[in-house]
């Protein structure tokens, strides 16, 4: 059981270069989100998904894309990566989407040159 | 314009005294508070949380405050042990209702480095 894994764990990209960001949960969870976390602030929500086939905008959802094809699986693409995207991305599930505790990926950290 | 504030960005304790970590809000429709412990090159973990219609709730050796007229929740680790030394992250719930769903949205405050010195 591994719980929340996520794939690459560091990766440098250039500027306007794309990328795929993946996420894998072995727990059945319903909801999976996806946040970044930069220095001096908190885990801000990218997007989210409350299942298989949807998704939603969370705070910051610009210039990333999102996918949920398979329930174990959430994908954060990046089309045109841009420096202001060099963060810390967390990818989390829960159960379902209210009291239930949210559970993180060991995140992957990325720098856009 | 930040929900969830954690003023002090690090805070250093000697083994086996109390560590008060500090959060403050200013969404009254916030409904649960949670506290997460983050270890470097690792995901945040959950601590602890509370209900907003509580004051107090408690955990082994932590226990989390909240103050609701003062908008101010806080962690109190007794006694504080050198495996406590991780990133806590203060975090509030509000209900999102788009598109026919529902989901519990997390604001998270800045964090707070505790350095527990044995």
């Amino acid at each position: 059981n591994a719980g929340v894994t996520q794939t690459p764990k560091f990766r440098v990209l250039k500027t306007g270069q794309s990328m795929t960001l993946l996420c894998a949960q072995d727990m059945n969870h319903e909801y999976m989100y996806w946040y970044r976390q930069d220095p001096g602030m908190g885990l801000r929500l990218i997007h989210y998904s409350v299942g298989e086939g949807t998704t939603a905008k969370g705070e910051v959802p610009d210039g990333y894309n999102v996918s949920r094809l398979k329930k174990q699986n959430f994908l954060l693409g990046l089309e045109s990566a841009a420096p202001s995207q060099t963060s810390v991305y967390f990818c989390a599930s829960s159960h379902r989407g209210g009291l239930e505790t949210q559970y993180f990926g060991p995140g992957t950290r990325l720098l856009v040159l | 314009d930040q929900q969830v504030k954690q003023n002090s960005p690090s805070l250093s304790v000697q083994e086996g005294r109390i560590s008060i970590l500090n959060c403050d809000y200013t969404n009254s429709m916030f409904d649960y508070f949670l506290w997460y412990k983050k270890y470097p090159a690792e995901g945040p973990t959950f601590l602890i949380s509370i209900s907003s219609i509580k004051d107090k709730n408690e955990d082994g050796r932590f226990t989390v405050f909240l103050n609701k007229s003062a908008k101010h929740l806080s962690l109190h680790i007794v006694p504080s042990q050198p495996g406590d030394s991780a990133v806590y992250f203060c975090a509030a719930r509000s209900s999102v209702y788009a598109g026919g769903t529902s989901y519990g949205k997390l604001t998270f405050g800045q964090g707070t480095i505790l350095t527990v010195h044995p």
